[in-house]
């Protein structure tokens, strides 16, 4: 299976200010990131797919202003939520993906945003 | 209708027991199907994938997939306390704009009991 780290692994942070969470493949180059977010005792939900030194395309629902994703490196894609809000307290998780280098996906271990 | 239909459970068993998980799904293009295990706070985890129907064996854990019926199976035996978790299918199909896209299932919370 493939390495992944995300960091931070938690974080509580006050309503309208932004909070940057990082995903990181550590033993493989990553052209595509999926970055998925899932809410208490539900599925994960797609947000968004970025390829590596290209815009992200976000799915139906998904602002992409006030979620933006940078996926500068193939080894490290940044999710920025900006002005969160209670509502956007979730789950976060990444999914680093490369055709011929990984047979399926793999999914980091998660970050918990709480917003107060 | 949901692309994917997984009974959220929970489901309560004791150690030792044959665990059964199922999932459903609409879509005939769905190509690969995965199960994927989470624990509590914790990202998914890789237990299985097929290509195509039939069984697939690894260990403790048996998937099975009928694409006619478009039903796939998670079997799980000699239950341990350890396997307690949310069990989580997906399946994915090529998009027309290009990659593809995978679809969870709701998860299952599964509890084996000592």
């Amino acid at each position: 299976g493939a390495v992944v780290s995300q960091h931070p692994s938690w974080v509580i942070c006050k309503s309208g200010t932004s909070v940057k969470i990082e995903c990181r493949s550590l033993d493989f180059q990553a052209t595509t990131m999926f970055w998925y977010r899932q809410f208490p005792k539900q599925s994960l939900m797609l947000m968004a797919t970025s390829n590596e030194g290209s815009k992200a395309t976000y799915e139906q629902g998904v602002e992409k202003d006030k979620f933006l994703i940078n996926h500068a490196s193939l080894t490290l894609s940044t999710l920025t939520v900006t002005s969160a809000h209670p509502e956007d307290s979730s789950f976060y998780i990444c999914s680093p993906y490369t055709s011929g280098k990984t047979d399926t996906q793999y999914f980091g271990p998660g970050t918990r945003l709480t917003v107060l | 209708q949901k692309e994917v239909e997984q009974d959220p459970g929970p489901l309560s068993v004791p150690e030792g027991a044959i665990v059964s998980l199922n999932c459903t799904y609409s879509n005939s293009a769905f190509q690969y199907f995965m199960w994927y295990r989470q624990y509590s706070r914790k990202g998914p985890e890789l237990l299985m994938y097929t290509y195509s129907s039939g069984n697939k064996e690894d260990g403790r854990f048996t998937a099975q997939v009928d694409k006619s019926s478009k039903y796939i199976s998670l079997f799980i035996r000699d239950s341990q306390p350890s396997d307690s978790a949310t069990y989580l299918c997906a399946m994915s199909a090529s998009r027309e704009t290009g990659g593809f896209k995978t679809i969870f299932g709701a998860g299952t919370r599964l509890f084996v009991k000592a």
